[in-house]
Order: structure tokens, then C-alpha cells, then sequence
């Protein structure tokens, strides 16, 4: 069975600081591995996505994540944090198991600090 | 291209009642999907429909849920009775294809409180 683990709920940063958002899977096929944002009152958007082809995936707003499959992460990170970075991001995987339903972290809420 | 469009937007009822969610996805988007999010989680999987079909509804409480997609293009989501536990968000997306590569585009979703 497929599983996401997003290691905390909670990751406060300064502006201008790194931003880091782990994600660890577990899938017993290659992996599809996609990062989404929600912001208050709004459904969720897609950053970026990972399926199989280069390791680091580019995403939009400056985004991006590697994965690694020795470790099985797909962390999410962004060089310099903006304001309006502050959101939910949810790690997901999918694959070809349980009719290649995607599985959803519990998330990450971000705050940045002016 | 416009986006996945649902409604209402915000619903309050009393337990017992019954409720009815609405959505329409991205023209074209052959797969469906009707997701629970309860507040500070992430999105739970109720039911994926491909067309017409049901692909997935292993975790869709059968007794008081029920969904449907009728001609493959529009589809409705209705919880009768309701209870206390189903107060959540209730998110609509659609993607184009089944096979779990391509990213899923979602509605603004419907915020239900139950009284």
C-alpha cells in the first residue's frame, strides 16, 4: 500500500529565509509524486510533479523538489520565502496499486514572518 | 480553460438532513473525483468516477453517501442523513487521464457545517 508522511504540520520561516517541506512515500512501484498548495477558502493547486523522468522537478513560483529514491523523499523547497508563500502543501503519491488511487499527506501549513 | 466549477460554495444544515454537492470538471477531463477534507488533513479519496464509471468508492460510507455521474461530464455527490462527523470540506477535481500521472485540478470545493 501507498503511503505519504509529511514531517511537520507546522514550519515557520523568515522572509528571504530557505523554505523546506519533507515528504517521505511509500510505494511498491515507481512512484508518481506531485506537491500541491491551498490557500484559505480555495481548492488545491498543482506546483509541481515527478514521473520519472529528471530527478529534480521544476515547479512554479520559484518551487522545486528532488526525489531521491534511496531515501524515498521528495522534499519541497524554495530558495527565498515570500509572503505569499504562507499556505497548506500536501505532499502526494500515486502509482500503479489500488487502481492507481493518489494518496494525500496530512500537510504542511507555512507561515513567513516579515 | 475554465476550471472545475462547484457548488454551493457553503452549506449549514442540521444532522439528519439531507444535502446535495454539485460539480462540473474541466471540459474534457475524463476522470472524476469527490474528496473529504476535514480540517487541518489532507484530502480523503471518497469516490473516482472514469466517464460513467466507478474506478474507486472503497472508502465512500455507502449507507448515507451516494454519487453519481450521469453522461460522463457532470456529476453530483449527496449525503442523507447526515452527521455531526460529516462536517468538512468536500472538494471536486478532475484530471485527464486515470492512471495516477497526471496532476488532478480541483474546485474551490463546499465548505458543510453541520448543526
Amino acid at each position: 500500500a501507498q503511503s505519504v508522511t509529511q514531517l511537520g504540520s507546522h514550519v515557520s520561516v523568515s522572509e528571504g529565509a530557505l523554505v523546506l517541506l519533507r515528504c517521505n512515500y511509500s510505494s511498491s512501484v515507481p512512484p508518481y509524486l506531485f506537491w500541491y498548495v491551498q490557500y484559505p477558502n480555495q481548492g488545491l493547486q498543482l506546483l509541481l510533479k515527478y514521473t520519472s523522468a529528471a530527478t529534480l522537478v521544476k515547479g512554479i513560483n520559484g518551487f522545486e523538489a528532488e526525489f531521491k529514491k534511496s531515501e524515498t523523499s521528495f522534499h519541497l523547497t524554495k530558495p527565498s520565502a515570500h509572503m505569499s508563500d504562507a499556505a497548506e502543501y500536501f505532499c502526494a503519491v500515486s502509482g500503479n496499486t489500488g487502481g492507481f488511487k493518489t494518496i494525500f499527506g496530512a500537510g504542511t501549513r507555512l507561515f513567513v514572518k516579515a | 480553460e475554465a476550471g472545475v466549477a462547484q457548488s454551493p460554495r457553503y452549506k449549514i444544515i442540521e444532522k439528519r438532513q439531507s444535502v446535495a454537492f454539485w460539480c462540473n470538471p474541466i471540459s474534457g477531463h475524463a476522470t472524476l473525483y469527490w474528496y473529504q477534507q476535514i480540517l487541518g488533513q489532507g484530502p480523503k479519496l471518497l469516490i473516482q468516477f472514469q466517464n460513467n464509471g466507478v474506478v474507486d468508492d472503497s472508502q465512500l460510507p455507502k449507507d448515507r453517501f451516494s454519487a453519481e455521474r450521469l453522461k460522463g461530464v457532470d456529476s453530483t455527490l449527496k449525503i442523507q442523513p447526515a452527521k455531526l462527523e460529516d462536517s468538512a470540506v468536500y472538494l471536486c477535481a478532475s484530471s485527464s487521464g486515470a492512471w495516477g500521472n497526471q496532476p488532478q485540478h480541483f474546485g474551490d470545493g463546499t465548505r458543510l457545517s453541520i448543526l
